[in-house]
């Protein structure tokens, strides 16, 4: 089945630096990745598409200058936590959208802890 | 996108059956039926998906009601390793999974 492969599995960096995870399909190509955030003893928050070759869509309320996102193949996606506090420390998810319009699942990474101390 | 109600939590002995409950009132025609679980600090899986007909695989059954109103996850033998949070989402288009809170599934032996 399809694989998305979600590098690192863990971080922890200093308020006021920067920490990036990658977000690979291992086995298929991804036009389509999408990137969540999750809070403890909460559900997924989705914080932005990302498509093959243009910008990413984000949702309302998150910073596009601090949560950079490039896709710039069909199996990589990246999320580029900018100038991080604190308050960003959360579990970063990504996805991956398989299958065509019509026949379509979804794949998801295991996921990266960041820690900002 | 459409709602669903799903209970916070649920318990199960180990070995007996699952049922699992979805409440979507508002579904519409082209809504699919999506279910997702997330065990403790993983990314969530796929589990089952289905649009009218019931539909069986390996890891569950997913009972979808006649008026496509409610749906019931059914894990047949609950293992420990079931314990997760199992979300049910409606899809009529190819983009992002919005997530509810989910039931959190607890399995005792």
């Amino acid at each position: 089945g399809a694989v998305v492969s979600q590098h690192p599995s863990r971080v922890i960096c200093k308020s006021g630096t920067s920490v990036k995870i990658e977000c690979r399909s291992l086995d298929f190509q991804a036009t389509t990745m999408f990137w969540y955030r999750q809070f403890p003893k909460q559900s997924l928050m989705l914080m932005a598409t990302s498509n093959e070759g243009s910008k990413a869509t984000y949702e309302q309320g998150v910073e596009k200058d601090k949560f950079l996102i490039n896709h710039a193949s069909l199996t990589l996606s990246t999320l580029t936590v900018t100038s991080a506090h604190p308050e960003d420390s959360s579990f970063y998810i990504c996805s991956a959208r398989t299958g065509g319009f019509t026949n379509y699942g979804y794949t998801f990474g295991s996921g990266t802890r960041l820690t900002v101390v | 996108d459409a709602k669903t109600t799903q209970p916070n939590s649920m318990e199960s002995n180990e070995e007996e059956p699952v049922h699992l409950p979805c409440n979507h009132s508002t579904i519409s025609g082209t809504d699919y039926i999506h279910w997702y679980r997330q065990l403790p600090s993983q990314g969530p899986e796929y589990v089952i998906h289905g649009l009218t007909s019931n539909v069986n695989n390996r890891m569950a059954s997913l009972a979808i009601a006649e008026d496509r109103k409610s749906s019931t996850l059914i894990l047949h033998r609950a293992t420990l390793r079931d314990a997760a949070v199992y979300y049910c989402i409606l899809r009529d288009d190819p983009y992002a999974l919005n997530f509810g809170k989910g039931t959190s599934l607890l399995v005792t032996p």
